[in-house]
């Protein structure tokens, strides 16, 4: 199973500050990148989610940047707000036919204070 | 009207006991998934089952037995339960290839005492 390495770990930032979370991927087949959110006591949910076939990806303050060469993705939050605490997982598949499985980062937790 | 629903929530119980967990979802999804949440946070697959046909078998104890009745359901068995068992499991489920994303249930917190 490829890697998708995730940093930071954890990430404390400012209300109205942006927030950014990284990840790398090794599987150069890997054409599906999306991010998760997931609050305690809950699932993941689909956040935001980019092909390689563009280079950045924007919905409301949440945008994922994508640089294909590098074999990187990001997540910047932008005006972050307390509501966004929550853990942040990038993850990585490839979407044709008969695939099934995504590779999840170690996750970020975000903390957002007032 | 919960999409992807997992009983129970919670889960205590003592080495050495069999469990289950059961998933539904009623989005008409003809895939899904049981991952496995550590301590950690870390998110790994154990299973994946494909119109009631298992596709995914990651390197799981034998003691972990998925069973899939159906599209809309995928249980989880668990046999001879392990203090390193004590997780939170997610069910999940898609529809064909996972570009559309997953959904995710809520989860249930075994606990092994």
């Amino acid at each position: 199973q490829q890697q998708v390495k995730q940093s930071p770990q954890s990430l404390i930032v400012q209300k109205g500050g942006i927030s950014i979370i990284n990840c790398a991927y090794e599987n150069t087949a890997f054409d599906y990148f999306p991010w998760y959110q997931q609050f305690p006591g809950k699932g993941p949910a689909l956040l935001i989610a980019i092909r390689p076939d563009v280079s950045e990806k924007k919905e409301g303050r949440f945008t994922i940047s994508f640089n294909k060469s590098a074999k990187q993705f990001s997540l910047h939050i932008m005006d972050s707000q307390p509501g966004d605490s929550a853990t942040y997982f990038c993850a990585a598949s490839y979407s044709g036919a008969g695939s099934y499985q995504l590779t999840f980062g170690k996750g970020t937790k975000l903390s957002v204070i007032p | 009207d919960t999409a992807v629903s997992q009983t129970p929530k919670y889960l205590v119980t003592q080495m050495g006991n069999d469990k289950s967990i059961k998933c539904e979802q009623n989005l008409g999804h003809d895939t899904m998934y049981w991952y496995k949440q550590d301590s950690k946070k870390f998110l790994k697959i154990m299973f994946s089952y494909n119109n009631k046909e298992l596709i995914i078998n990651e390197t799981v104890p034998n003691r972990f037995s998925p069973k899939s009745p159906d599209k809309a359901h995928l249980n989880l068995h668990i046999n001879s339960l392990e203090l390193g068992d004590s997780a939170v499991y997610f069910c999940a489920s898609s529809q064909g290839a996972i570009s559309y994303g997953y959904t995710f249930g809520s989860g249930t917190r075994l606990t092994v005492v």
